[in-house]
């Protein structure tokens, strides 16, 4: 079982600030990772796939990379709209998911 | 545009099953790995599992005594059942292919 740490738990900052979002996995995914995005009683949004390629129309703020078992996700100027929780998900046989990070304001 | 709909009851009683239909317009479900996935209140996603339109299918193991996913592809629907239901099922049910995601029902479980 491949088990999917994120870090940190709650980042706080402000808006136009650059948050950095860690996935660290217990065995090498390649680049078989997924960003999502949720906000309060919505369904989760995809933003990346592949650990670097942007979802249809995310915007070019949200980026991926990293591969083997260290990913990142990173926004490089927040916007009010980016205060959400966000999980990262392997795409392997067992799609398993990080426990989220919470983006919240400073 | 893809558009995905769960539905089915939102209580079920304890010990009963968890019966759910993913209703998916806008593709059709035998190009992809058809997953559904919870979230009980206020905690994290589960993986539940997942089944591709030739009816091979993958659960999580913690689920996978209690869980069949089935797809209809006549319907362009897949549904779950997840039996012997205890209060520690209760959450938001969601359906997902290839990253598009139903709104989610919730279902709790109560008598």
């Amino acid at each position: 079982e491949i088990v999917l740490t994120q870090s940190p738990a709650t980042l706080s900052l402000s808006p136009g600030e650059r948050a950095t979002l860690s996935c660290r996995a217990s065995q090498s995914l390649s680049s078989s990772l997924a960003w999502y995005q949720q906000k309060p009683g919505q369904a989760p949004r995809l933003l990346i796939f592949g650990a670097s390629n942007r979802a249809t129309g995310i915007p070019a703020r949200f980026s991926g990379s990293g591969s083997g078992t260290d990913f990142t996700l990173t926004i490089s100027s927040l916007e009010p709209e980016d205060f959400a929780v966000y999980y990262c998900q392997q795409r392997s046989n067992w799609p398993y998911f990080g426990g989220g990070t919470k983006v919240e304001i400073k | 545009q893809v558009q995905l709909q769960e539905s089915g009851p939102g209580l079920v009683k304890p010990s009963e099953t968890l019966s759910l239909t993913c209703t998916v317009s806008g593709r059709s479900v035998t190009t992809y790995y058809l997953n559904w996935i919870r979230q009980p209140p206020g905690k994290g996603l589960e993986w539940i599992g997942y089944i591709y339109y030739s009816g091979s299918t993958n659960y999580n193991p913690s689920l996978k005594s209690r869980v069949t996913i089935s797809v209809d592809t006549s319907k362009n629907q897949f549904s779950l059942k997840l039996n012997s239901v205890t209060a520690a099922d209760t959450a938001v049910y969601y359906c997902e292919i290839a990253g598009y995601w139903g709104q989610g029902t919730l279902v709790t479980v109560a008598s």
